[in-house]
């Protein structure tokens, strides 16, 4: 099917584990975000892709690792999970960096960091 | 640095009455506003933007929103309110060459 699409859709980890959240898009859109979501902060920036092999951080960078080798797909990792790392994480992508282009959302991944 | 505001963490109104969701932002050069719906367990969908031509537009699901330079806000809008449109939304900015901000959410609540 066409789309976005995230896996797993929910993930319990432990403290220090690492953990890869999944992100596919079949659009073939230049772009592609991984934003974090949390109560009081609406959706935060993780990183950003324009292309395969570009990549580059976004608000709240810190604690996780992106690649991107193949257009379609833009996995985040978590190196050394952290309970402040309890989040949905939102994979999104758009056509290009132009300013009237919306994003596509994926339904999102819950983690939870015991 | 861009940044967005949605000052009412909920808004409640009667089915069949009009809503109003708030935004106000910030930006250096010419804004390019945007409004999320996200319903629950769900991804953020695209409801309507903003980019240049008239202060009014107009979306999907009957929503508009109203783009007000001098008061540097983007009202989401609705004439007639349904019981489905509760769910959390959000505004979001971007400025030339910069990624989108999103506000902190709001949400809606209709009442039957």
């Amino acid at each position: 099917d066409a789309g976005i699409t995230q896996s797993p859709r929910y993930k319990i980890t432990e403290t220090g584990r690492q953990v890869t959240l999944m992100c596919h898009q079949t659009w073939s859109h230049s772009y592609m975000f991984w934003y974090r979501q949390d109560l009081g902060h609406g959706l935060r920036l993780i990183y950003y892709s324009a292309a395969a092999d570009i990549t580059d951080k976004g608000e709240v960078p810190d604690g996780y690792v992106v690649s991107r080798s193949k257009t379609e797909n833009f996995p985040l990792t978590l190196e050394s999970a952290t309970r402040s790392q309890t989040s949905v994480y939102f994979c999104a992508s758009s056509e290009s960096t132009g300013v009237f282009n919306e994003q596509f959302f994926g339904p999102g991944t819950r983690l939870t960091v015991l | 640095a861009q940044s967005v505001a949605q000052p009412e963490d909920q808004v409640n109104v009667a089915e069949g009455n009009p809503l109003t969701v708030k935004c106000t932002y910030s930006v250096s050069g010419n804004p390019y506003l945007f409004w999320y719906v996200q319903y629950p367990n769900r991804g953020l969908q695209f409801l309507l933007k903003y980019i240049t031509g008239d202060n009014l537009v107009k979306g999907s699901y009957g929503f508009e929103a109203e783009f007000n330079k001098s008061q540097t806000s983007f009202h989401l809008k609705k004439p007639s309110a349904l019981v489905s449109d509760s769910a959390l939304y959000f505004c979001a900015v971007r400025d030339y060459g910069q990624n989108f901000v999103f506000g902190p959410g709001t949400r809606l609540s209709v009442l039957p």
